[in-house]
């Protein structure tokens, strides 16, 4: 079964530095999305795309945060100037149509040092 | 504020005994709802519900969804250890297609 792909799976960064987190939605999707997970919280929104923009975005997405589909089959959130607090779990999800289920990848854990 | 609220927060079974998950949803522009299982890593994807009162299922699971009360709730019938995980609800957004989740209900299932 097709399946949202992520890397590294753990990435451990200097505070102050940049980072990029990679994603290979399903292959036929046309929507993906960005979400977050801090330890012990809810899962919560950061960025949806579609057609070569963002679609939605939330408070958290500040300027420090940015997308990108650099080609065909990937997806990728970097964050500029990583914070102690960007520490969580990213997910990427996609989905065929809006109106269809996301499905999600295995996540990346963003520890901030 | 859109706010998605699960109980309960967490649930110990024995093998065999079935169990119901709810959700309940105050949102702006509701399109749809799902359910997700999360064991150690991503949520996978179980039920869709965009419809009150019809009935989704897939084996030991099912789902149904009151539009008008704002809750769904999530059936396990026969548990299983392997039914052991975080069982997620969310509610997909009309506008912006952003998936708004409540905390999740741990379920733990012992032999």
């Amino acid at each position: 079964e097709p399946e949202v792909t992520q890397t590294p799976s753990h990435q451990v960064t200097q505070m102050g530095q940049e980072v990029i987190l990679r994603c290979v939605p399903i292959s036929n999707h046309l929507y993906f999305y960005w979400y977050r997970q801090i330890l012990g919280q809810k899962v919560e929104f950061l960025v949806s795309f579609y057609n070569n923009e963002i679609s939605e975005k939330s408070e958290i997405f500040d300027d420090q945060f940015s997308v990108e589909r650099p080609d065909g089959s990937n997806f990728t959130l970097k964050i500029r100037s990583t914070k102690l607090e960007d520490s969580a779990m990213y997910f990427c999800a996609s989905s065929s149509t809006e109106n269809q289920p996301q499905h999600f990848g295995d996540g990346t854990r963003l520890s901030i040092l | 504020e859109d706010k998605v609220v699960q109980s309960p927060l967490s649930l110990v079974v024995h093998e065999g005994d079935t169990v119901t998950l709810n959700c309940s949803y105050e949102v702006t522009n509701f399109r749809s709802l799902l359910w997700y299982k999360q064991e150690k890593k991503a949520p996978t994807f179980l039920f869709m519900l965009t419809s009150s009162g019809i009935e989704k299922k897939s084996g030991r699971l099912s789902s149904i969804l009151d539009k008008k009360e704002l809750f769904s709730i999530l059936n396990i019938t026969a548990t299983q250890t392997g039914d052991s995980a975080v069982y997620l609800c969310a509610v997909d957004m009309e506008y912006g297609n952003k998936l708004v989740f409540g905390a999740g209900t741990i379920l733990r299932v012992k032999s």
